[in-house]
């Protein structure tokens, strides 16, 4: 069975780096083709792709945020760590982590609950 | 950048057909997924590679393509089905692209 769980900081003030962790088990990011990306919603907005790591360390990031963003994994861990630099208050959301199935484009099929991140001074 | 395109509602009445559409110029050449989300609650996986659906996915829910516009068909609406769809896709480089979403009404 496939989980996945978010964890991080409730609320980050303006400026911030935000770290968030994904945690999880039921599949191995060793394992060809599989990945972990991160998507985020602002409360009440649409769904909105961040970043993808791959089993191989090869890494995909949303052209709008890809200089604030750095995707890592920890395979013996089974983690995923994002961060995100220079936090805003429009970066308020709830952040999902998801497993993406090996092989073809990329899509999830597996998502962590989500953890929502303020960011307010 | 790629982008898609979903109308922001959609409402039908219990036991009728719903067709939430996603348009987009580089679907002719990539699959299309859609999820199902309700409130509060994390996105759930319905339809991939246009048209195949998960198991445990109930079989009124079936996908299509046709040029550069995928359509999510639910036959037979139930109340539950009421919720937001999000259509995604990814581009050459592999890049991932959500659509703006449809919030589904059940009347």
């Amino acid at each position: 069975q496939i989980t996945l769980k978010e964890s991080g900081p409730t609320l980050v003030k303006p400026t911030q780096t935000l770290t968030l962790t994904c945690t999880f088990s039921g599949f191995s990011l060793s394992t060809s083709g599989v990945g972990v990306g991160w998507i985020r919603q602002p409360p009440g907005k649409a769904l909105e792709w961040l970043a993808l790591i791959y089993w191989n360390d090869d890494k995909r990031y949303s052209p709008s945020l890809k200089s604030r963003l750095t995707i890592t994994k920890d395979t013996s861990k089974n983690q995923v760590v994002l961060t995100m630099t220079n936090m805003d208050p429009v970066d308020t959301a709830t952040y999902y982590c998801a497993h993406r199935r090996n092989g073809g484009n990329p899509y999830f099929d597996y998502w962590g609950q989500g953890t929502l991140v303020t960011v307010s001074s | 950048s790629y982008e898609l395109t979903q109308p922001p509602s959609v409402s039908v009445s219990p036991g009728q057909t719903a067709r939430i559409t996603c348009s987009g110029d580089a679907l002719p050449k990539q699959y299309a997924y859609w999820y199902q989300q309700k409130p509060g609650q994390a996105p759930v996986l319905v339809i991939y590679k246009d048209s195949e659906r998960p198991s445990g996915i109930p079989e009124r829910f079936s996908g299509s393509s046709s040029g550069t516009t995928v359509t999510l068909t639910i036959s037979g609406v139930q109340a539950e089905d009421e919720a937001d769809y999000y259509c995604q896709s990814a581009d050459s480089s592999g890049t991932v692209v959500f659509g703006g979403g449809t919030k589904l009404t059940v009347l």
